[in-house]
């Protein structure tokens, strides 16, 4: 079946300008998860969902960073007011899972590389 | 969780087995080793995962020491297309659904 898909692939932005990035995730599963990959480093975490319930945000930057999942699938990231230091590659995965969990076993997407100039 | 060391990079040639290892001296005896791996331009993949015993699937085996201390991710035989950054992550049993991502190791698999 089809993976996490995420669109679009790359999105150039000046600085100051909204942003919105689209995740869908794999069918039928419960969990997303937002995590952010500068260049030459691992992902980070951002933000988690289950279901539309956003039950962890503690990793968004600041905010300016806002996640939803309003009918608990497709779910869009909205950075306002880009900054320089947005740019990076931004991950979602989806998981059958809901926490706790004995396994943690995460799908990504390809992600969206964003630039903000 | 726990930290975990990895080399920053390795060569292997094609055809032959790839061992790359971690170490995780302080795991608990909660926290699982998982491995992923991030072929360039794509997300990140699941590979394999552990506690204690050793486990193999149909991408990798996974050898973890009795003292669980450290482990080894094992391609057995590395073609061009398994050359990534892998990633060595502890993770807790039940309750933390965040990934910790180090840096990895980048495989580089040469011909």
């Amino acid at each position: 079946g089809a993976g996490v898909s995420q669109s679009p692939r790359y999105k150039v932005a000046k600085r100051g300008q909204d942003v919105a990035l689209r995740c869908d995730p794999i069918s039928g599963h419960v969990s997303l998860f937002w995590y952010q990959q500068a260049l030459g480093q691992g992902p980070e975490f951002l933000t988690y969902f289950q279901n539309e319930a956003q039950l962890d945000k503690s990793g968004l930057p600041s905010d300016r960073f806002f996640a939803e999942r309003p009918e608990g699938s497709v779910s869009t990231l909205k950075i306002q007011r880009t900054q320089q230091e947005d740019s990076a590659v931004y991950l979602c995965a989806s998981s059958l899972k809901t926490w706790p969990a004995r396994e943690n076993i995460q799908y990504f997407g390809a992600g969206t590389r964003l630039s903000v100039l | 969780d726990a930290k975990t060391t990895q080399p920053p990079s390795m060569d292997c040639a094609e055809g032959r087995a790839a061992n790359l290892p971690c170490n995780h001296s302080t795991i608990s005896g909660n926290e699982y080793v998982y491995w992923y791996r991030q072929i360039h331009s794509q997300g990140p993949q699941y590979i394999i995962h552990g506690l204690k015993n050793n486990e193999t699937n149909e991408m990798a085996s996974l050898i973890i020491t009795e003292d669980r201390k450290s482990s080894t991710l094992i391609l057995p035989h590395a073609t061009l297309r398994d050359t990534a950054v892998y990633y060595c992550i502890v993770s807790p049993g039940a309750g933390s659904y965040q990934l910790t991502f180090g840096k990895g190791t980048k495989l580089s698999v040469i011909p």
